[in-house]
């Protein structure tokens, strides 16, 4: 039993397209994390959220907590924005995260 | 450069070998956090620190030891190394262990065991 699960598990997406990948999960939550990690690279944060939208240049979070759902959006995508993207939870309870499997976008120019 | 610093890069060991990643932040986070990561199964937590002089287990955390060693350094140690723990491992710290809030990763280690 996964307590987060990811969409798509995979995309491609030409240059400039709107993108959005989608995060659910199952257990109550303090916050939710989007991480960003380049092919062989390391892995970097982008947001964490416990309610409502942020926004960082074309990037766009989102969650949903009564419907335990987040979305990250990417505007005017790039080939630079190739890369997995992770979501992970921190559980009201313990001090541990649960991680999504990723997406892994390809943005083709 | 604030951040996680992890070493070494790239290690090969053959099986039975020990070794010891370390991993140290200088953000004076309060939380320490080792993972592995392998081809399809995410990110899985090996062990934590929640604070200085604590430690736990995580999902993974057999074949391996860990030390906080005060508040900026936390290392893995694996004792006795096997062909299964060949993965890639990534250290992390977060400056609140409920919410993650600063959560910032290593590069990693790349690790193979022959």
């Amino acid at each position: 039993k996964n307590e987060v699960e990811q969409s798509p598990q995979n995309l491609t997406a030409q240059e400039g397209e709107f993108i959005t990948i989608n995060c659910s999960y199952s257990v109550g939550i303090s916050a939710l994390h989007w991480l960003q990690q380049h092919p062989g690279g390391g892995i970097v944060s982008l947001f964490m959220l416990s309610s409502g939208k942020k926004k960082h240049g074309r990037l766009i979070a989102t969650i949903n907590i009564q419907e335990k759902h987040s979305s990250l959006h990417i505007t005017a995508s790039h080939p630079r924005d190739s890369a997995v993207y992770i979501c992970a939870v921190s559980p009201f309870t313990g001090n541990q995260f649960y991680f999504g499997t990723g997406t892994s976008l390809t943005v083709i120019p | 450069n604030a951040g996680v610093t992890q070493t070494p890069k790239f290690q090969v060991l053959k099986t039975g070998q020990s070794m010891t990643l370390q991993c140290a932040q200088d953000m004076n986070h309060n939380s320490m956090y080792w993972y592995r990561q392998d081809p399809g199964m995410g990110l899985r937590l090996i062990y934590y620190s929640a604070s200085e002089g604590t430690t736990d287990k995580g999902e993974v955390p057999n074949g391996y030891n860990v030390s906080r060693l005060n508040k900026r350094e936390f290392s893995l140690r694996l004792e006795s190394a096997a062909p299964s723990q060949t993965s890639v491992y990534f250290c992390a710290s977060s400056s609140d262990p409920g919410t993650g809030y600063g959560y910032t990763f290593g590069s990693g280690t790349r690790l193979t065991v022959v």
